[in-house]
């Protein structure tokens, strides 16, 4: 079954450095992904989408994530971390089901910390 | 700005009430998505809509019962709900059911049972 798996409960970085949150998915076949970012008190909000395009893709707010079908990952970056960054991030995945169904599955989660 | 309007947005109910929670949307989406979600958790999937039929009921106690009586609007409707179903009910909605597209989420509304 596809799904995915966010390494690391919680990222800490500086204002100003490079933001990395870690996404790995499992499936046989190229899958449809996404991130979402949650505010405090809010819904998600899409940040950007893979679906099987351009493997390197740009989403708002200065995000992008490189899909690398070798190693089963889809990492968030940005270059440099803001304060209004931080956030909880998820990784999802469409989930085949069969039957034309696909059930959206979100990863654990990351907090993303950003310390002036 | 959310473009999926959930009302209300804060909800305190007894375990015997019946409350309903509502969800809107305008951008002519023919998908719609019921999701608990529980505090520092990831969203958990409870309904699908599509094209105003049930699609998927992720194994809902039937204490919770969808509906959807247009394109635009999906209900969540709440009977004899227990401490741990107090949550995050979040809604959605998505162009079409059909895997590649992306979801957008209501605020969602914050549901304490006492």
């Amino acid at each position: 079954a596809q799904s995915v798996t966010q390494l690391g409960s919680h990222v800490s970085v500086s204002e100003g450095a490079l933001v990395l949150l870690r996404c790995n998915y499992s499936s046989s076949v190229p899958p449809y992904l996404f991130w979402y970012v949650q505010y405090p008190n809010q819904g998600l909000q899409l940040l950007l989408k893979y679906t099987s395009a351009a493997t390197l893709v740009k989403g708002i707010n200065g995000f992008e994530a490189e899909f690398k079908k070798s190693e089963t990952s889809f990492h968030l970056t940005k270059p440099s971390a803001h304060m209004s960054d931080a956030a909880e991030y998820f990784c999802a995945v469409s989930r085949y089901e069969g039957g034309g169904s696909y059930i959206p599955t979100f990863g654990r989660g990351t907090s993303l910390i950003v310390h002036p | 700005d959310t473009e999926v309007t959930q009302t209300p947005k804060h909800l305190v109910m007894g375990m015997t009430n019946k409350k309903s929670l509502k969800c809107e949307q305008h951008m002519g989406h023919r998908a719609m998505y019921w999701y608990k979600q529980k505090a520092k958790k990831p969203p958990e999937l409870m309904f699908v809509y599509s094209y105003e039929k049930l699609s998927i009921n992720e194994s809902v106690p039937s204490r919770f019962s969808p509906e959807c009586p247009n394109s635009s609007l999906l209900n969540l409707h709440l009977h004899a709900l227990q401490p741990e179903d107090s949550a995050l009910y979040l809604c959605a909605s998505s162009q079409e059911w059909t895997g590649n597209q992306p979801q957008h989420f209501g605020d969602g509304t914050r549901l304490s049972i006492l």
